[in-house]
């Protein structure tokens, strides 16, 4: 199986900075790779497919990174509304795999 | 609009049954694989079972292969996840989930539905 190691686990962070999380795979996974949003309470909702591609209705200060193994999604000038919690996820093999998830508060 | 909405779930018993259901709408079902996605309280999500476009081809992780199955009733926009064997481990909400394809990621989550395997 591909395990997706994410970091950090917990990231705290002041409205209008840019923060970064970062996914590793154990193996290449040639970007078949996702983000995901989950705020408090609700479904996770897709942010970047491929690695690097804006999902639909996604706002633009959201961006992915990355390929091989090491892959990153920064969020620009942050805003209340992107507290949530941030998980990876690839679909390059089965069994699909999840990151354990980046928790992000507001400082 | 894309609505994928779960049912069925609840409180059982180790070693019982249950089977939940995903209706879908706003969009043509019998174009696009599904999957079951789970969340144990306060912890990750994990990927349950998917089901491809016609219901051929079912893929399962290693944590629930043989217990599990997931079904799909195309002219009823229907997906079903059968819950066999539960365990106190399988306690999570339940997601529905729409896939593209085979290799695809998730576009569109239903709510979820909890599930308690407890006695």
């Amino acid at each position: 199986d591909i395990q997706m190691t994410q970091s950090p686990a917990s990231l705290s962070a002041s409205l209008g900075e840019t923060v970064t999380i970062e996914c590793r795979a154990s193996e290449d996974i040639y970007n078949g790779l996702a983000w995901y949003q989950q705020k408090p309470g609700k479904s996770p909702q897709l942010l970047i497919y491929n690695a690097n591609s804006l999902h639909t209705g996604v706002p633009s200060r959201f961006s992915g990174s990355g390929s091989g193994t090491q892959y990153s999604l920064k969020i620009n000038s942050l805003q209340s509304e992107d507290v949530a919690s941030y998980f990876c996820q690839q679909y390059y093999d089965y069994p699909w795999t999840f990151g354990g998830g980046t928790k992000l508060e507001l400082k | 609009e894309v609505q994928l909405v779960e049912s069925g779930g609840g409180l059982v018993q180790p070693g019982r049954s249950l089977k939940l259901s995903c209706a879908a709408s706003g969009f043509t079902f019998s174009n696009y694989y599904m999957a079951w996605v789970r969340q144990a309280p306060k912890k990750g999500l994990e990927w349950v079972a998917t089901i491809s476009t016609s219901g051929s081809r079912t893929y399962y992780p290693d944590s629930v292969k043989g217990r599990f199955t997931i079904s799909r009733d195309n002219a009823k926009s229907s997906l079903y996840l059968q819950m066999n064997s539960l365990k106190s481990e399988d306690t999570a909400t339940y997601y529905c989930a729409r896939g593209e394809t085979g290799r695809a990621p998730f576009d569109y989550w239903g709510q979820g539905v909890m599930v308690t395997v407890s006695s």
